[in-house]
């Protein structure tokens, strides 16, 4: 079955920390990996997939097929980070039948 | 601004109704999506229409249908509504080749 694991409800980090927010997928087949954020008071939005193998606002996320893993990582935490991150999959590029983990809730504490 | 407008923001119905969701997308986005986003849970795909065909469903039952007209703008129905359609409706869209664009969603409540 597809599925997108994110153990974790609530990562509370201080400012200047380093961030993991981990996203694990089971899948037979090569899927496409998303990380979309929902920021308080605004609309889910996509921060960046794994296609694109781009740093978006200091995040970046590394596909790893032997582990099934698409972590979401940054160096030095932001207050400004805080905010409802969710993994996600998709079967191919240009579907939108995506499949969605629960979210991480990212605390950064000043 | 993404441009992808939904309509209420927030709905209650009682169970055994039925209740119509609206989305505005913008211009040249041929392809949305409607998803159901329960407490606690992320979204959960419930189907994709383009060019006003539906184009993919989810696990959901037939009582949740959908529209999409010419103007851009798309219908979520819900019949017979039960308590656990109790949720978030988010509508997404886009054009070609580009990213999904979300609404702000409708909230629902079935009591």
């Amino acid at each position: 079955a597809q599925r997108v694991t994110q153990p974790e409800k609530l990562l509370s980090v201080f400012k200047g920390a380093p961030v993991e927010l981990k996203c694990n997928y089971s899948y037979s087949g090569s899927p496409e990996l998303f990380w979309y954020v929902q920021y308080s008071r605004q609309r889910l939005q996509l921060l960046l997939r794994h296609i694109s193998r781009e740093s978006i606002k200091g995040f970046t996320a590394d596909l790893n097929k032997g582990e099934t893993s698409f972590h979401l990582k940054k160096p030095f935490a932001q207050e400004e980070d805080s905010a409802m991150y969710y993994c996600a999959l998709a079967k191919s590029y240009n579907t939108d039948k995506l499949i969605f983990g629960t979210g991480t809730r990212l605390q950064v504490f000043p | 601004e993404t441009g992808v407008t939904q309509s209420p923001t927030h709905l209650i119905k009682t169970r055994g109704q039925q209740v119509t969701l609206r989305c505005s997308s913008q211009s040249g986005h041929n392809t949305v999506s409607w998803y159901q986003q329960a407490l606690g849970q992320g979204p959960q795909f419930i189907f994709q229409y383009y060019r006003e065909e539906e184009n993919g469903r989810g696990n959901f039952p037939p009582r949740f249908s959908g529209l999409q007209f010419p103007n851009y703008s798309s219908e979520l129905n819900v019949n017979a509504l039960e308590l656990d359609d109790s949720a978030l409706y988010l509508c997404a869209s886009r054009a070609a080749n580009s990213p999904l664009h979300f609404g702000n969603g409708t909230r629902l409540t079935v009591t």
